[in-house]
């Protein structure tokens, strides 16, 4: 079964330093979403993207984040400068459709952890 | 908004018992509702889903009914086993949202 692939599954970083996490989504997915897990808490909406664009970002989503599809294959996710509290598991995850009854499909996480 | 209220954990049960993790949610329009599960230092997979009122989802002897009077959404599973040890998350997605709104997870540990 396709899968969503996601590296790499841990990235250990300074703070103040830039970080990006890599996501190949499921190939014939047209929606893309990156979500974060802080530790202990609920698995929460980041961002939406479609069509080279983003169409849907929650308030956690602010400057220091950006999403980028730079290939056919890949889509990341960028901060520019963490921050202690960005320490969390990154979930991308994919979808063919945008109906409510589409489920997305997720891949296995990135853990950052920011010293 | 959307939310999704799920019941606290972790639960502990015996192989062979029956499971009940409680869901309830809150949602605009008519809402598609899910049921993830993470086994440790894996990702979410998705389990089971339900997309109109009365639909009963089901897989690898899960089952949750989609009961629009109580906006519930229990998942059930006759007898569980070690296997089943996971956090398992409600969820739900309602049109016009693109984005999945998850509960807290309930961890399930089951003992020999």
């Amino acid at each position: 079964e396709p899968e969503v692939t996601q590296t790499p599954s841990h990235q250990v970083t300074q703070m103040g330093q830039e970080v990006i996490l890599r996501c190949v989504p499921i190939s014939n997915h047209l929606y893309f979403y990156w979500y974060r897990q802080i530790l202990g808490q609920k698995v929460e909406f980041l961002v939406s993207f479609y069509n080279n664009e983003i169409s849907e970002k929650s308030e956690i989503f602010d400057d220091q984040f950006s999403v980028e599809r730079p290939d056919g294959s890949n889509f990341t996710l960028k901060i520019r400068s963490t921050k202690l509290e960005d320490s969390a598991m990154y979930f991308c995850a994919s979808s063919e459709l945008d109906t409510s009854n589409q489920p997305q499909h997720f891949g296995d996480g990135t853990r950052l952890s920011i010293l | 908004g959307n939310s999704v209220t799920q019941m606290e954990g972790p639960v502990t049960l015996s192989e062979e018992a029956f499971l009940t993790i409680n869901c309830t949610y809150t949602a605009t329009g008519y809402p598609s509702l899910f049921w993830y599960v993470q086994y440790p230092g894996e990702g979410l997979q998705l389990l089971l889903k339900a997309t109109k009122a009365d639909d009963k989802g089901s897989n690898k002897g899960f089952e949750a009914t989609y009961r629009k009077e109580t906006t519930s959404f229990h998942l059930e599973k006759g007898s569980v086993q070690v296997s089943d040890s996971a956090v398992y998350f409600c969820a739900l997605k309602s049109g016009g949202y693109q984005k999945v709104t998850f509960g807290t997870g309930t961890k399930l540990q089951v003992i020999p």
